[in-house]
């Protein structure tokens, strides 16, 4: 089962681009990448999957270099509302309920 | 669709008191799970399951029981709460066609204190 390696936390201001890293050794072949977002007093909620390469939609980009091994979430230009706790997920359907959302890293947006 | 729900929003318990708290989806998926989270932590997964009759431990499945009659219901029964079962707990549900990559939809929570 991947095991996932976040930074626990990371600080910016507003406009900036903000790039959180994950760290996945022992992704599986079958494994997607898929990142959550978490404000307080919610439940989390996805932002972005991928498998390789790169991925953009409305929210973020997420970038999987070619072995996998590693995941990297893009916020562009973010604001006081991007501040939240951000989980990177690895796994697939067949193994649902093994994959774990660790502590995940509290992404702290200052004016 | 509202998605997945949960009730109730909040509740304290004495200790040694048990509860169900419910947890509805009505997007038809079939998996669905029970999360708790403390203060300042990750999620931690409680039970989980893959169809109606069918359920499966997490990591932290002691004190807790699950069942699943449904496929839109997935019930968390706490039967002797104790204060290490303070915590908030979030239901999720995700797809399983043959294509899935087990993307998870969750509930609002639940806030529970036990004293």
């Amino acid at each position: 089962l991947a095991k996932t390696t976040q930074p626990i936390s990371m600080d910016s201001y507003e406009g900036q681009e903000v790039n959180i890293t994950c760290s996945h050794n022992n992704i599986a072949t079958n494994d997607y990448i898929t990142w959550y977002q978490q404000f307080p007093s919610q439940g989390p909620r996805f932002i972005i999957q991928g498998y390789k390469t790169k991925v953009t939609n409305e929210v973020a980009s997420l970038f999987i270099p070619a072995d996998r091994k590693s995941s990297t979430l893009s916020l562009p230009r973010v604001s006081l509302s991007d501040t939240a706790v951000y989980y990177c997920l690895v796994g697939d359907i067949t193994n649902a309920g093994k994959s774990t959302f660790g502590d995940g890293t509290t992404l702290t947006v200052k004016p | 669709n509202a998605g997945v729900t949960q009730t109730p929003k909040f509740r304290i318990l004495k200790i040694g008191q048990s509860m169900t708290l419910q947890c509805t989806q009505d997007m038809n998926h079939n998996y669905m799970y029970w999360y708790r989270q403390d203060p300042g932590m990750g999620l931690k997964l409680i039970y989980y399951s893959v169809g109606a009759g069918i359920t499966d431990k997490g990591e932290v499945p002691n004190g807790y029981n699950v069942s699943r009659s449904t496929t839109e219901d997935f019930p968390l029964r706490l039967e002797l709460a104790a204060p290490s079962q303070t915590s908030v707990y979030f239901c999720a549900s995700s797809y399983s066609g043959a294509s899935s990559t087990d993307t998870q939809y969750f509930g609002p929570g639940t806030r529970l204190t036990v004293l």
